[in-house]
């Protein structure tokens, strides 16, 4: 079973703050996806990311993927009260494999 | 374009009791699965399906079966629901090509008594 390992668990901050959370894996994975979830609903796609290096930017949000294709992170620049909720990244092996997801990473961002 | 679609929403069940969750799309997704989300441990995966008639095992599948007879629908159904199975529970779809993407829907929230 391949493991995603995600950092923090927990994050409460300021609106205004910047933060990274990471995902770390010691397997190579094909593709890697970053969902958002609040309460009560499922988790949303906010990007996927395919190529070893690659860096996409989502507004204030920015999303790296290790040269090695074995992690990732997701920078939010300034949060927002409304960058609240659970943050989940998700690997695949190959374009057919299952999806692995990391524990997930809890944000607060009070105002 | 209704995405996923789960029913219902919440349940509660006495231990030993038998249930169906529901799921179906209409993304014509080759791919549909069963995750479980409980607190601090994401998204596991129960059971998959890469199309009509296919049906595997993920990481969690004791106590839940599978069929997938239409390329629309895939239920899960718990033949004696245990206290160990409350849970959130979430469908997922996507196509079988390209990159991993899928689609969640609402989510079915069970509470085993």
């Amino acid at each position: 079973t391949q493991l995603l390992e995600q950092s923090p668990q927990f994050l409460s901050i300021q609106e205004g703050e910047n933060l990274t959370v990471y995902c770390n894996s010691s397997s190579v994975f094909s593709s890697l996806q970053w969902y958002r979830q609040e309460p009560g609903e499922g988790p949303v796609l906010l990007v996927t990311v395919v190529t070893g290096g690659e860096v996409k930017k989502l507004k204030r949000l920015t999303f790296q993927f290790g040269d090695a294709r074995k992690d990732s992170s997701l920078h939010i620049t300034a949060a927002q009260p409304g960058d609240t909720g659970l943050y989940l990244c998700a690997g695949a092996n190959t374009n057919a494999g299952k999806s692995t997801f990391g524990d997930g990473t809890t944000l607060t961002v009070k105002p | 374009n209704a995405g996923v679609t789960q029913t219902p929403k919440f349940q509660v069940l006495k231990t030993g009791q038998s249930m169906t969750l529901q799921c179906a799309q209409d993304m014509n997704h080759e791919y549909m699965s069963w995750y479980r989300q409980d607190p601090g441990m994401g998204l596991r995966l129960i059971h998959y399906s890469v199309g009509a008639g296919i049906t595997d095992q993920g990481e969690v599948p004791n106590g839940y079966n599978v069929s997938r007879s239409t390329t629309e629908d895939f239920p899960l159904r718990l033949l004696s629901a245990a206290p160990s199975q409350t849970s959130v529970y979430f469908c997922a779809s996507r196509f079988v090509t390209g990159a991993n993407v899928l689609t969640f829907g609402a989510g079915s929230r069970l509470t085993v008594l």
